[in-house]
């Protein structure tokens, strides 16, 4: 069965140094897809990155890194040089073409950035 | 376009009412999904459109929910006798496919 396991509850890091927040998944599927979704206070959902299961090249986008990598089964996600702005929940998320697309949510990780 | 809107942002009701949530999803996603956030949980899917067609529904949905998506635009997603249990928060996600997924800001329900 599909799973999506991201077993830190909450990271507390200070302003500036560097994070990674960890996610492990499980599927049967050779085509998935991978996400990575914010959720700060608000409590709105934002999308950060989608990979499929076929690109494994890592992704950065300005202080954020995604390290995918499926001999591990695992999705990372780096946020360089955090920064307060950064403090909120962060879910990871699979879904395969044989389950019409929905999502698997992992627990989520909260991210707190002291200044 | 100005993504997907979810109305109510809070509704507070007494256990025992019914309550109906909208979503309007972006104009051109043919797919629309529900699911169901808890406090420090990750969502939960509910039920799933493709067009107007309600193609999948979750386990997890009592036969007091009820989710429809008229002429494919807007859906439409109904608790009856509400309980406590069903305090959450509602998201709304549309999507053309395997792209990433819009959500919309969510209804918070609170039963009391």
């Amino acid at each position: 069965a599909q799973k999506v396991t991201q077993a830190q509850t909450e990271i507390s890091v200070v302003e500036k140094e560097d994070v990674t927040l960890d996610c492990v998944y499980e599927t049967r599927d050779t085509t998935y897809y991978l996400f990575w979704y914010k959720q700060p206070p608000s409590g709105e959902l934002v999308f950060l990155i989608r990979r499929n299961s076929f690109d494994e090249q890592n992704e950065i986008s300005g202080r954020y890194s995604w390290n995918f990598q499926k001999s591990t089964s695992s999705f990372n996600f780096t946020i360089t040089a955090s920064q307060v702005v950064d403090s909120a929940v962060y879910f990871c998320a699979l879904s395969e073409a044989g389950s019409n697309y929905q999502l698997i949510w992992g627990a989520g990780t909260k991210l707190i950035i002291k200044p | 376009d100005t993504g997907v809107s979810q109305d109510p942002r809070h509704k507070i009701t007494k256990r025992g009412q019914n309550v109906t949530f909208r979503c309007d999803p972006i104009s051109e996603h043919n797919r629309l999904y529900w699911y169901r956030q808890t406090l420090g949980q990750g969502p939960e899917f509910l039920t799933y459109f493709q067009n107007e067609a309600q193609l999948e529904k979750s386990r997890l949905l009592s036969d007091r929910f009820s989710a429809e998506r008229p002429k494919g635009s807007f859906s439409t997603l109904e608790i009856q006798r509400t309980e406590q249990g069903d305090s959450a928060m509602y998201l709304c996600a549309s999507t053309l496919g395997r792209d990433g997924y819009t959500f919309g800001s969510g209804t918070r329900l609170t039963v009391v």
